[in-house]
C-alpha cells in the first residue's frame, strides 16, 4: 500500500512563527502536493512539485514556501505564520501525469495547524 | 476559472437510505473522480472515471461520468454507520493535469 506520512496531526503555533509541514511518501512517486482544507471551500492547492528540486506554485502559494530536496520528501513552509493560515493541511503524492487507476492521488492523514 | 459545483452541502439520513449526490462543471472534464475524507483523515479515492457514460461501482457505491462530460454523480446505497464524512468529487481536463475539487458532501446519519 502507498504511504504518506504528515509528520504532526496537530500543531499550535504563535503569529510570526516560522513554520514546518513534512511530507514523506514511500511510493516513489513524481508528484507531490500541498492542500490546504477549509469548511466549505473544499481542497485548495498550494505548491506542487513534479521532480525533485522543481516546484510550481497552485492556487493560493501567497504566504507559503516549498522545498522538495529528496524525491520521498516534501516540505510546506509557513515564513511567518498567521491567524489566516489556520487550517487542516493535507500533503498528497502520485504517479506520473496522466490519469489511471492507481496513479492518481495519495493522501496523507493530515495536519491541523492552529496558529494563535 | 474553471467552477466544480457538489450538492448538495450535506446530508441528513436514516440509516438503510440510499443517497445521492452529484457534480456539474462549467468545463468538459476528462476525468471524475470521488474521495471520501472520515474525521480527523486524509481523502480516500472511492471510484475513478475516466470515460463519458461510464459507470462505475465499488460494493454499496455507484458513480457515473456524465454524457455531456461536465457532471458526475454518486449514489450510495443502503447507507450504514461508517459511510459518515465527507465526499468531495474532483476533476481534470484535458489541457492541466492538475484537479479541480468540488467544496464537498458532509453526510450525517441520524441516530
Amino acid at each position: 500500500d502507498v504511504k504518506v506520512t504528515q509528520s504532526s496531526r496537530y500543531l499550535v503555533k504563535r503569529t510570526g512563527e516560522k513554520v514546518f509541514l513534512e511530507c514523506v511518501q514511500d511510493m516513489d512517486h513524481e508528484n507531490m502536493f500541498w492542500y490546504r482544507q477549509d469548511p466549505g471551500l473544499g481542497l485548495r492547492l498550494i505548491y506542487f512539485s513534479y521532480d525533485v528540486k522543481m516546484k510550481e506554485k497552485g492556487d493560493i502559494p501567497e504566504g507559503y514556501s516549498v522545498s522538495r530536496e529528496k524525491k520521498e520528501r516534501f516540505s510546506l513552509i509557513l515564513e511567518s505564520a498567521s491567524t489566516n493560515q489556520t487550517s487542516m493541511y493535507l500533503c498528497a503524492s502520485k504517479r506520473g501525469r496522466s490519469g489511471r487507476l492507481n496513479t492518481e492521488a495519495f493522501f496523507g492523514q493530515g495536519t491541523r495547524l492552529t496558529v494563535v | 476559472g474553471q467552477q466544480l459545483n457538489q450538492s448538495p452541502q450535506s446530508m441528513f439520513i436514516q440509516e438503510g437510505e440510499d443517497v445521492s449526490m452529484n457534480c456539474t462543471s462549467s468545463s468538459i472534464f476528462n476525468t471524475w473522480l470521488w474521495y471520501k475524507q472520515d474525521p480527523g483523515e486524509g481523502p480516500v479515492l472511492l471510484i475513478a472515471l475516466y470515460k463519458a457514460g461510464e459507470l462505475t461501482s465499488n460494493g454499496r457505491l455507484t458513480a457515473q461520468f456524465g454524457i455531456t462530460r461536465k457532471d458526475s454523480f454518486l449514489n450510495i446505497s443502503a447507507s450504514i454507520p461508517s459511510d459518515v464524512g465527507i465526499y468531495f468529487c474532483a476533476g481534470r481536463t484535458d489541457s492541466n493535469y492538475q484537479l479541480i475539487w468540488g467544496a464537498g458532501t458532509k453526510l450525517i446519519i441520524k441516530p
